[in-house]
């Protein structure tokens, strides 16, 4: 099975602060998403990578940076953040193309 | 761009009856997959069912099942025999054909009642 790991489960950061949200893999897929959740709006795209250096801006990227540096890991970084930040992340991965995503257990961050 | 409604917030049933949840979505393409995901309590989401656009066949997995209407751009999940188990958010999900990312709709809360 494939197993999609977030490194927090519950963060809680100041404003202006950067944070860091780590997500890893261990099925060596190529594709790695990440994903904020607010209830009513489901679930939408900050940015995704289809390679390890390559990244794709998703439909709310602003406030965001992701860093894919090896295969397995996909960081999501709030270069300094803001209560409108205070969410659910999830992380997920999947193969190319027209594969379904596995998903992490998400972090649900809370900016103070 | 593609999007993903599913007008019903929240629903409820008993335990052993069957229950349908609601999925329209907005797309000039014609192929392209559909998926349904199931987020229990405890948060991970996991893979209910996939359904691919070219195939008219229904898809079905054990007690779950869709009607997908393409030409109304229709994609209802149906839960038999519910369980305490199936408690949990559902979201219904798009994708293009030879794509890579998902649109998600915005869920429907459903709880399986003793």
């Amino acid at each position: 099975d494939v197993k999609v790991t977030q490194s927090s489960r519950y963060l809680v950061k100041r404003t202006g602060e950067k944070v860091f949200l780590e997500c890893v893999q261990d099925m060596d897929h190529e594709n790695m998403f990440w994903y904020r959740q607010d209830p009513g709006l489901g679930l939408r795209l900050i940015y995704f990578s289809y390679d390890v250096k390559m990244k794709e801006k998703g439909d709310i990227p602003e406030g965001y940076s992701v860093s894919r540096e090896k295969k397995e890991r996909f960081s999501l970084i709030l270069e300094s953040a803001s209560t409108n930040q205070t969410s659910m992340y999830l992380c997920a991965s999947s193969l190319p193309k027209n594969q379904p995503q596995h998903f992490g257990d998400g972090t649900r961050l809370s900016i103070l | 761009a593609q999007t993903v409604t599913q007008s019903q917030p929240e629903m409820s049933v008993q335990e052993a009856e069957t229950v349908t949840l609601s999925c329209t979505y907005d797309t000039s393409e014609s192929n392209y997959y559909l998926f349904w995901y199931k987020q229990p309590p405890s948060r991970q989401m996991i893979l209910v069912i996939r359904q691919e656009a070219y195939k008219q066949q229904n898809a079905t997995e054990n007690r779950f099942s869709v009607n997908f209407q393409k030409a109304a751009k229709s994609f209802s999940l149906k839960i038999s025999d519910s369980q305490l188990g199936d408690t949990a958010m559902y979201f219904c999900a798009f994708m293009k054909h030879n794509n890579n990312d998902m649109r998600f709709g915005a869920g429907t809360r459903l709880t399986v009642k003793p």
